[in-house]
């Protein structure tokens, strides 16, 4: 089974730093793009973040210089080092594969998601 | 970034309802379209790919349309476990931009 797992999430205070990690089973990770994408309390989807299969990183506005999103293949995990957190961090964070469907990129599967609270 | 913007924001319907969901893209992103459904506590299933294609196990009654900048999702009958809310996601340019999300209640 494809699956992606999130963890790393909790409260910490503005300003602060935490470092979420997403565990991937039942795929090659070198061979896909991983995202993060953010939903914050009642609101929409947010997408955050992605790492391409050779490195490359991509970042949302929002979240340029402060958020990092790294790979370690060998371990099967996507990191996203977040620092300088404000208020308005405070979401649900999911990671998600980039896949193809036909010659469509896609996100799929999704985690359930890690919860981040920036709250003093 | 592209704009997405999904009408309307909430709607309720009746089971065995035809029930439209639409999305613009502030710039033509030909077929690069794809619609999720979300639940209450759950993260976003993938529902239609490019525009029109029905995922796997996706219940036929859920149908896509539209290129360039307007899309449609379509519940052909809708049943009571289609409530949640729906977005569409464009991935012709990065970022990939989400729709703010259609609420669909079941009357």
């Amino acid at each position: 089974d494809v699956q992606v797992v999130e963890s790393g999430g909790g409260i910490v205070q503005p300003g602060g730093s935490l470092r979420l990690s997403c565990a991937v089973s039942g795929f090659t990770l070198n061979k896909y793009w991983i995202h993060w994408v953010r939903q914050a309390p009642g609101e929409g989807l947010e997408w955050i973040s992605r790492i391409n299969n050779d490195g490359t990183t991509t970042y949302a506005d929002s979240v340029k210089g402060r958020f990092t999103i790294s790979r370690d293949d060998a371990k099967n995990t996507i990191y996203l080092q977040m620092n300088s957190l404000r208020d308005d961090d405070t979401a649900m964070y999911y990671c998600t594969r980039g896949a193809t469907a036909g010659t469509w990129p896609v996100l799929d599967p999704w985690g359930l998601g890690t919860l981040v609270t920036v709250s003093s | 970034d592209v704009q997405m913007t999904q009408s309307p924001s909430s709607l309720s319907a009746f089971v065995g309802d035809r029930v439209t969901i639409t999305c613009r893209a502030g710039q033509r992103i030909a077929t690069y379209l794809n619609w999720y459904q979300q639940k209450p506590g759950t993260p976003p299933k993938l529902l239609i790919f490019g525009s029109s294609n029905v995922q796997t196990g996706v219940p036929s009654r859920f149908s896509g349309s539209g290129s360039g900048t307007d899309f449609t999702l379509t519940i052909s009958s809708l049943q009571a476990e289609d409530f949640g809310t729906y977005y569409c996601q464009q991935s012709y340019n990065s970022p990939y931009t989400f729709g703010q999300g259609t609420k669909l209640e079941i009357k």
